[in-house]
C-alpha cells in the first residue's frame, strides 16, 4: 500500500550543485505533480504532468526541470541549486489533472547552502 | 488570483472539545475545496472534498461545510482527541486544471490530553 513514494527525503547541496528528486505512484494514476511548501506560503505548483508523454509549468518553474518517465514516474530536477530553493518539495498524483483528490508522498527536505 | 485565508494560524483546545477550523477564498467561482491534514514531517492527506454543488462532507468525526457565496469553509471536529493534533490546510480548485488549484497555509492544530 505505498501510494505515493519520494526519494530521497532530506538533501543538503552546495549552490551550483545539482540533483534529481525521485517520485513514483503505484495507483495508476494519470497526473503527477512537484509543488513545493515555504514557511508562511500555501503550497506552490513547480511543474505538473498532466499524462504520460506530457508535462507543463506550474506557477514558480524557474530553476527546475522535470520528466515523466513512465506513467509511474515522474522527477524533479534542479541543475543548479541555489539558496532560494530551499524548501520541502512534495510529489503527488491524482486519478486525472486538476480538480481531482490528491494523493501526496512524505516530502524531501532540501537544504541549500 | 484566488487567495486562500485560514486564521488562525494555530489553536490549542482541551481534548474532548468541538472546533472549528475556518477557511475563506476570494474567487466564488471555485470548482471544489479539499480539507487535507499535514502531520509534522510528513505529507498531505485529503480528509474531505467539497464539489461546488455542495454543502458539506462528512466522514467520522469530521464535518466540512461550503458556503460559496460568502466565500467560506469551514471544517468542524467533534470530541477532538490528541491524535487530532496536526496543521490542517484547504485547497480551493477553480476550473481550468492544475494550475488553479490554491491552497491556505494552514491552522496548527494541538489538542492537549
Amino acid at each position: 500500500n505505498a501510494g505515493v513514494t519520494q526519494t530521497p527525503k532530506f538533501q543538503v547541496l552546495k549552490t551550483g550543485q545539482s540533483m534529481t528528486l525521485q517520485c513514483a505512484q503505484d495507483m495508476n494514476h494519470n497526473s503527477m505533480y512537484w509543488y513545493r511548501q515555504d514557511p508562511g506560503m500555501g503550497l506552490r505548483l513547480i511543474y505538473y504532468s498532466a499524462s504520460e508523454g506530457t508535462t507543463d509549468k506550474g506557477e514558480v518553474p524557474n530553476g527546475y526541470n522535470v520528466s515523466r518517465l513512465n506513467k509511474r514516474e515522474f522527477s524533479l530536477r534542479l541543475e543548479s541549486a541555489a539558496p532560494s530553493q530551499t524548501s520541502v518539495y512534495f510529489c503527488a498524483s491524482s486519478v486525472r489533472t486538476g480538480n481531482e483528490k490528491l494523493f501526496f508522498g512524505s516530502g524531501t527536505q532540501l537544504s541549500v547552502l | 488570483k484566488q487567495e486562500v485565508t485560514q486564521i488562525p494560524a494555530a489553536l490549542s483546545v482541551p481534548e474532548g472539545e468541538n472546533l472549528v477550523l475556518n477557511c475563506s477564498f476570494t474567487d466564488s467561482a471555485i470548482y471544489n475545496l479539499q480539507w487535507f491534514r499535514q502531520d509534522p514531517g510528513k505529507g498531505l492527506t485529503s480528509l474531505l472534498l467539497i464539489q461546488s454543488s455542495q454543502r458539506e462532507q462528512t466522514s467520522g468525526r469530521l464535518n466540512a461545510s461550503l458556503d460559496k457565496s460568502s466565500g467560506r469553509s469551514t471544517l468542524y471536529i467533534a470530541a477532538s482527541q490528541p491524535g487530532d493534533s496536526a496543521t490542517y490546510l484547504c485547497a480551493v480548485s477553480l476550473p481550468g486544471g492544475a494550475n488553479n488549484l490554491f491552497f491556505g497555509t494552514g491552522t496548527r492544530l494541538t489538542v492537549i490530553p
